[in-house]
Parts: structure tokens; C-alpha cells; sequence
């Protein structure tokens, strides 16, 4: 099956500045990778979503990568704000998702 | 339309006993998941189902879990008897064609 790996498990950044999360997967069929944020004691909600055949997503202030070749994606946030603190999950989709371990990200003020 | 619906959103209960967690997905949607979440193990599937016929219950830790999917508009999620490691939240979500889930506010279930 697919198997997917995230990181880091933690990010801490200064408000302002910019936050990458990455994660690689291993099966090239998957066709779909989506990210979700999920915030303490919430649902985890889809904030943007890339499919194979496109190599960059960009929805205000975030913005998702795919490299197929190198099996990898990855989610960029600019200009952090405090509520962009949240644990992010990255997932990739072959017949059912497989969702990275998660990312903790702290913005401070 | 008021999303996922999950019930109850909080349930604790005994050693031994059953639990039944209940789920309403969005209408129209044709897949529905049940996950498990827990600090240690993440987000895991136990099963999902598309247009109500179970397609995958590989993640059913055991047969002391059960769901069912009687229509389109209903399932349920079945842990008989129940075990203190059962502690987790749960969640429901449902997706049209297998893309963008959306999830259910979770049930938080604590076995004692």
C-alpha cells in the first residue's frame, strides 16, 4: 500500500514569515493529495488540494507543490498569522487516502 | 447543508460495554469513511463504504468493531464489548467520487 511521510513534526515560526511543510509518498499511482488543517479539539478541514496532472496550487496565502517525479508535495504558507497554528496533515490518494503523521505549526506573535 | 453529522459527541462508558456511534453524511455524497484518531497512532481508516456497500474494512482493528451503511443517509459504528484502548476520538467523513472529504465534528469516546 501507500505510505506517506511528513515533515517536520513540528514548526515553529515568528509571525510574518513563511512556513514549508513537506511530505513524499510512494506508490506513483496516487493521483490526489490533499491538505488539512486541523485545529485543537476541531475537525480536520480540507484547505487546498492538488491533483497529479497539475504542478502548483496557489489559494491566497497558500500554496501547494507536486513534484511526480521525485514523489513529493508540499505546502507553503506565507505571511503566518497566529491562527494559522494548527496541526496540518498532507494525504495522498490511491482508492483511499493515506494521511501523513501530521505537522504542528506554532506561530508566534 | 449542516455538514457531517456525528452522534454523540462525547460518550463514556464502561469496560464491557457496547458503544454506538452514529453518523448522517452530506446528502448527495457517495463515499463515507469512518477514522480513528489517537495521539500516538494518528489518523487511521477503519473502513469506508461508496453508495453503501462496505469496500474496504481493513482497518477494523478487530471484530469487536462493526459499521453498517442500512441507506444513503446513515451509518453506524459498532464497538462491542468495549475496551479502555478503544479510547479515541472517531470521526465521520463523506466525499462525492473519493475527493475532498469533508469531516464530521468527531465523537470523543472514553472507555473506562
Amino acid at each position: 500500500g501507500e505510505n506517506v511521510e511528513q515533515h517536520p513534526s513540528t514548526l515553529s515560526v515568528q509571525e510574518g514569515d513563511s512556513a514549508v511543510i513537506k511530505c513524499t509518498y510512494s506508490d506513483s499511482a496516487s493521483n490526489y493529495f490533499p491538505w488539512y488543517k486541523q485545529e485543537l479539539g476541531k475537525r480536520p478541514q480540507l484547505i487546498i488540494d492538488i491533483r497529479s496532472n497539475v504542478g502548483e496550487k496557489k489559494d491566497q496565502r497558500i500554496a501547494v507543490t507536486l513534484n511526480k517525479t521525485a514523489k513529493h508535495f508540499s505546502l507553503h504558507i506565507t505571511e503566518t498569522q497566529p491562527e494559522d497554528s494548527a496541526v496540518y496533515f498532507c494525504a495522498a490518494m490511491r482508492n483511499k487516502f493515506y494521511f501523513g503523521s501530521g505537522t504542528k505549526l506554532n506561530v508566534k506573535p | 447543508d449542516a455538514g457531517v453529522i456525528q452522534s454523540p459527541r462525547h460518550e463514556v462508558t464502561e469496560m464491557g460495554q457496547e458503544v454506538t456511534l452514529r453518523c448522517k453524511p452530506i446528502s448527495g455524497h457517495d463515499y463515507l469513511f469512518w477514522y480513528r484518531q489517537t495521539m500516538m497512532r494518528g489518523l487511521e481508516l477503519l473502513i469506508y463504504f461508496n453508495n453503501n456497500v462496505p469496500i474496504d474494512d481493513s482497518g477494523m482493528p478487530e471484530d469487536r468493531f462493526s459499521a453498517k451503511m442500512p441507506n444513503a443517509s446513515f451509518s453506524t459504528l459498532k464497538i462491542q464489548p468495549s475496551e479502555p484502548r478503544d479510547s479515541a476520538v472517531y470521526f465521520c467523513a463523506s466525499s462525492l467520487h473519493n475527493y475532498g472529504y469533508t469531516f464530521g465534528s468527531g465523537t470523543r469516546l472514553t472507555v473506562v
